[in-house]
């Protein structure tokens, strides 16, 4: 069964701070791996959108990278801010129509 | 500006009633998606649709209902028949299979 895991369920850690999101899946034939994040309430936000055929993603101070052999993806966030506290999806696409989805990350970054 | 837009914000509705989410979207994507949020869950796929007068079922569409008479446009009725329709609908469309975009969601409360 195709599977998505995001440990831990949630993280807390002071301003600052660089820290690394973990994601990993069943059956390492993905097609693309998708973060986003999401804030109380709201809807989605895509971060990063990383291909099978690539191993990392940058944008701003987030970092995602990918290893399918060990079916692992981790979203690096540097100099962490209080504004990037939110929940944090990992998505797997295995070459279907759909996406599946983890259950998530929530961070709280305080001052 | 591009997006995707859901209405309303919050829905309420008594037990017994049929009700319809909206979700339209100016991005000019062909495939469009309606999932279902609860806490401590990830999103799971309820309907999902790549192009104009088509659509599928995805994991959880008992109790629900879809049309795509238009590329803009795919709303989501909820039934009678589904068991527990509280919950937070969210919608996105992607082109094929690359990035999906999400919009901001509609929080629907049955009692």
């Amino acid at each position: 069964k195709q599977e998505v895991t995001q440990i831990p369920a949630a993280l807390s850690v002071p301003e600052g701070e660089n820290l690394v999101l973990n994601c990993s899946f069943t059956d390492s034939a993905i097609y693309n791996l998708q973060w986003f994040r999401q804030d109380p309430g709201k809807g989605l936000t895509s971060l990063l959108l990383i291909q099978s055929s690539q191993r990392e993603q940058t944008s701003g101070r987030l970092n995602a990278s990918l290893d399918k052999s060990s079916g692992r993806s981790t979203l690096y966030i540097a100099a962490s801010q209080p504004g990037d506290s939110a929940t944090y999806l990992c998505a797997v696409n295995w070459f279907s129509d759909k996406l599946i989805f983890g259950t998530g990350t929530r961070l709280q970054v305080f001052p | 500006d591009g997006g995707i837009t859901q209405s309303p914000k919050y829905l309420f509705r008594k037990e017994g009633q049929n009700v319809t989410l909206s979700c339209e979207q100016n991005l000019n994507h062909d495939a469009m998606y309606w999932y279902r949020q609860d806490p401590g869950q990830g999103l799971r796929l309820i309907y999902y649709s790549q192009i104009v007068n088509d659509f599928q079922k995805g994991d959880i569409a008992e109790g629900y209902s879809v049309s795509r008479e238009k590329k803009e446009s795919f709303p989501l009725t909820v039934t009678s028949a589904q068991k527990n329709p509280t919950a937070f609908y969210l919608c996105a469309s992607s082109v094929g299979q690359r990035e999906q975009y999400f919009g901001p969601g509609t929080r629907l409360t049955v009692t």
